[in-house]
């Protein structure tokens, strides 16, 4: 089944403990992209990547890091989470030139 | 960073009602989507839109391109409770990935 996974679904940390949210898709996607949804702000870009070792900074990327060394995973770092960043996260692939991204089932993220 | 405003922002609606949902933007857009999101689920591509003044639907969906390439309209007729979410426009800039959201629209459906 052609799906976009992330682990884990709910996380709880306190404030400055580094953390990563794992990404991964089976779709042999180009583009992967990072997003987290706040109550009427709508999904603002986080990061973005148009292929292996090739990212890109989006709307809201203070306080982030990725990586993508493969095509088909696209972790996102929190070197040092602060409150402010307690949201949810939602990971997202699509074929080069393809409107249609898929996005996986979300993080819950709470930072203490 | 960029963001599409989106209106109304919550709907509570009965049963067998239409609902209307527009999605406007100071850019021009050359692909506009929505998306729609269930509870505790990632957003779900609903209707893709590539011409300005065009009308596509999908079931009981029906969603315009604004001629002017800046804004959109959703409109769901007879909605049903499975309607109930989060309903997303995005719009695309011409040859890139990015995808631009808007602020969201909750539904509430009531039997």
């Amino acid at each position: 089944e052609a799906q976009v996974t992330q682990n884990p679904r709910y996380l709880i940390t306190v404030t400055g403990k580094k953390l990563t949210v794992t990404c991964s898709q089976n779709m042999n996607h180009e583009y992967m992209s990072w997003y987290r949804q706040d109550p009427g702000l709508g999904l603002r870009q986080i990061y973005y990547s148009m292929n292996v070792e090739v990212t890109d900074k989006g709307d809201v990327p203070e306080g982030y890091k990725v990586s993508r060394k493969e095509k088909r995973n696209f972790p996102l770092i929190l070197e040092s989470p602060s409150p402010n960043q307690t949201s949810l996260y939602f990971c997202a692939s699509s074929s080069r030139g393809s409107d249609t991204q898929y996005f996986g089932p979300g993080t819950r993220l709470t930072v203490l | 960073g960029q963001q599409l405003n989106q209106s109304p922002q919550s709907m509570f609606i009965q049963e067998g009602e239409d609902v209307s949902m527009n999605c406007t933007s100071s850019s021009i857009f050359n692909t506009w989507l929505w998306y729609k999101q269930d509870p505790g689920e990632g957003p779900v591509l609903l209707i893709a839109l590539y011409k300005a003044g065009e009308l596509t639907s999908n079931g009981r969906l029906t969603a315009q391109f604004g001629i002017t390439r800046k804004d959109s309209f959703l409109n769901i007729s007879a909605s049903i409770p499975s309607d109930v979410g989060i309903y997303f426009c995005a719009g695309q800039l011409y040859s890139t990935d990015k995808l631009i959201f808007g602020t969201g629209t909750r539904l509430q459906v009531f039997p």
